[in-house]
This record gives structure tokens, sequence and C-alpha cells, in this order.
């Protein structure tokens, strides 16, 4: 039973447009969220988190939106750039109670094209 | 600074051997994880310590799974009696705290034959 998913498996954009990424989950446990980069033969590299207090944080070309009450959230990567081409995963954990563990989704390639 | 390495990057080995992962933390990272990425799927927890102590081994699969950080830095996943399902790749994390966020090697990617 997967309690993070990413239900696109790919997503091709245009350099300089914006690029949306999915992510639901069905934990309500869940209280932290987190988007990890990933290039072929690297480890996944931390790009974004988000608390569940909030709503929206941004770090420079990259935004997270947390809606609870649909258990959905995106990361937006306005403008897009060739250099974004990897897999993004979606990954979240319960703080309360000290469950620090990250539960992670499939992972959805996004493709950006000069 | 240095990231978190892992050794060797590959390993090839044959069905029913026994294996042994290592993973050099971030310099000062308390915590560390263990993940295991099958092949289109998302990482998978595997087993946290804090310090010398395994704090949560509940995503070991089963008991051919073992691991140790017996300083409280450098950790090794053992894996013994390998089976073919075994291959996949094996990514070790760090983290200042188990509060802070997790940074990732760059796996070790396991092929049993």
């Amino acid at each position: 039973d997967q309690q993070v998913k990413q239900n696109s498996p790919s997503l091709s954009v245009q350099e300089g447009r914006i690029s949306i990424l999915n992510c639901d989950y069905t934990n309500s446990m869940f209280d932290y969220f987190l988007w990890y980069k990933k290039y072929p033969a690297e480890g996944p590299t931390f790009l974004i988190s988000i608390s569940s207090i909030k709503d929206k944080n941004e770090d420079g070309r990259f935004t997270v939106f947390l809606n609870k009450s649909a258990k959905h959230l995106s990361l937006h990567i306005v403008p897009s750039q060739p250099g974004d081409s990897a897999v993004y995963f979606c990954a979240a954990s319960v703080r309360r109670g000290s469950n620090y563990k990250l539960t992670f989704g499939k992972g959805t390639l996004l493709t950006v094209n000069p | 600074g240095a990231g978190v390495s892992q050794t060797p990057s590959n390993k090839v080995t044959e069905k029913g051997k026994y294996v042994e992962l290592r993973c050099d933390p971030i310099s000062g990272h308390t915590a560390l994880y263990w993940y295991r990425q099958s092949l289109g799927q998302g990482p998978e927890f595997l087993i946290y310590f804090q310090g010398t102590g395994a704090a949560d081994d509940s995503g070991l699969p089963n008991d051919r799974f073992f691991a140790v950080r017996p300083e409280g830095s450098v950790s090794t996943l053992k894996i013994q009696r390998t089976e073919r399902g075994d291959s996949a790749v094996y990514l070790c994390a760090s983290s200042l705290s188990r509060e802070e966020t997790q940074y990732f090697g760059p796996g070790t990617r396991l092929l049993v034959l």
C-alpha cells in the first residue's frame, strides 16, 4: 500500500516554462514533506521541504505548495532550465512522536527541452 | 565539505554469497539511515542509527540483513546468503540529528547473479 504517490512517471516541458510536479499522500500522520532531485548514478539531492503548519515554501525558482485537506503537494519550478532534467522524488515523514524515516514516492522524470 | 560516501559503488556477486556495503556519513552527523531502491521504485527505509545503536530496524526485510555502526560514524550493511531479489541500489543518508535534513550518498549498486 503506497502511502506517497506520484502518479505521473514523466513530464516534459520547454525551457523557460513552468514545471509542476504533483504528489499525493494517504497517511494523515505525515507532517513534514520534502522533494529530492536525483540524477543518474547519483544519490538523491535535497531540494526543498515544507512543514504541515505551512501551505507554501519558496526557495529561488522552487516553490512547494501543500494542501492538507486534499493530502496533496506540488513542486513548481519556474523558469525551468535544461539542468533541471532529473527524477524528482516526493517524500514524507511523521515528526510528531519522532518518526523520522522518509517514505518516498516512485518519482517523476522531468525533461526540460532547450 | 565532504558528503556521504559509499563503497563499493558497484558490487556483483553470486547467489548465496555474503556482501558488505560501507557508508561514511558526513562528519559530525549523528543520525544515519540505510534505504534500498529497486528498479522503478522510490527509496525504501531499511534501518536508522542514532549514534552507535540501531534505533529502528523495522525496514530490514528479513534476518539475512544486518547493519552495524560500532563507533557512531562509519556503518556497514551486511547481507548473508544473497538472493537475486536483493539486487538494488543501497543508499545511505546522514543528518546532523534525526530532525534535520537527510543527505544521501551516491549508493551501492548490488547485482546478485
